[in-house]
């Protein structure tokens, strides 16, 4: 079963104007980090945020955790046209050294 | 620089028939991993190898197997390949301790029929 669940699937907007996507997940995190995807591509490590932070900055990225809500969000401001891609959230959980993945949210920014 | 290598980039098996997808990583990692992802379902993890010698099953294990042949080259094997196979398997890298980030190849597009 998936540990990271992010919403919305799909997201449409406008160049210029801001995304915010969320993820979910059911246990207690290490970690949680989030990937882009390009069609036909393979992923790209964007951010990691640990369990004891509750936001960071990377560029025009914004990621925020909230332990008590099992959840997090990544927001990208002033987007481009380059950011059409899928996103996921992947959470890192107990002593091995392995992620767990969620089904992504696929954002399309027209010009 | 490679990064992290996957070939072939496209195969097509017919049911029952075998093959090795090869992975190879230039960057000394330790950790290695085999995912697979199919539509609406995101990731998910078949085998990884945490260090050289060492294997684990992931999530979807069954009707693999996986050889971590030394530092660099992790692969995934298929005895006998099924329909249910049909997906894009991505290979993954990651060097540090702990939960560090993934490097991804571009994939290979499998296609069982």
């Amino acid at each position: 079963s998936q540990q990271g669940e992010e919403d919305p699937q799909a997201l449409s907007i406008q160049e210029g104007e801001n995304a915010t996507m969320n993820c979910s997940y059911k246990t207690s995190i290490n970690n949680l980090q989030w990937y882009r995807q390009n069609s036909g591509r393979g992923l790209v490590h964007l951010i990691l945020i640990r369990s004891n932070e509750r936001e960071k900055h990377s560029g025009r990225l914004r990621v925020t955790l909230d332990t008590s809500k099992k959840s997090s969000s990544l927001l990208i401001t002033a987007s481009r046209a380059a950011d059409t891609a899928s996103y996921f959230c992947a959470t890192a959980t107990g002593t091995a050294s392995k992620l767990t993945f969620g089904t992504g949210t696929r954002l399309q920014v027209t010009l | 620089n490679a990064g992290v290598t996957q070939t072939p980039k496209f195969q097509v098996l017919k049911t029952g028939q075998s093959m090795t997808l090869q992975c190879a990583q230039d960057m000394n990692h330790n950790s290695m991993y085999w995912y697979r992802q199919d539509p609406g379902m995101g990731l998910r993890l078949i085998y990884y190898s945490a260090s050289e010698g060492t294997t684990d099953k992931g999530e979807v294990p069954n009707g693999y197997n996986v050889s971590r042949l030394n530092k660099r080259e992790f692969s995934l094997r298929l005895e006998s390949a099924a329909p249910s196979q049909t997906s894009v398997y991505f290979c993954a890298s990651a060097g540090g301790q702990g939960f560090s980030p993934l490097h991804f190849g571009n994939g290979t597009r499998l296609t069982v029929t």
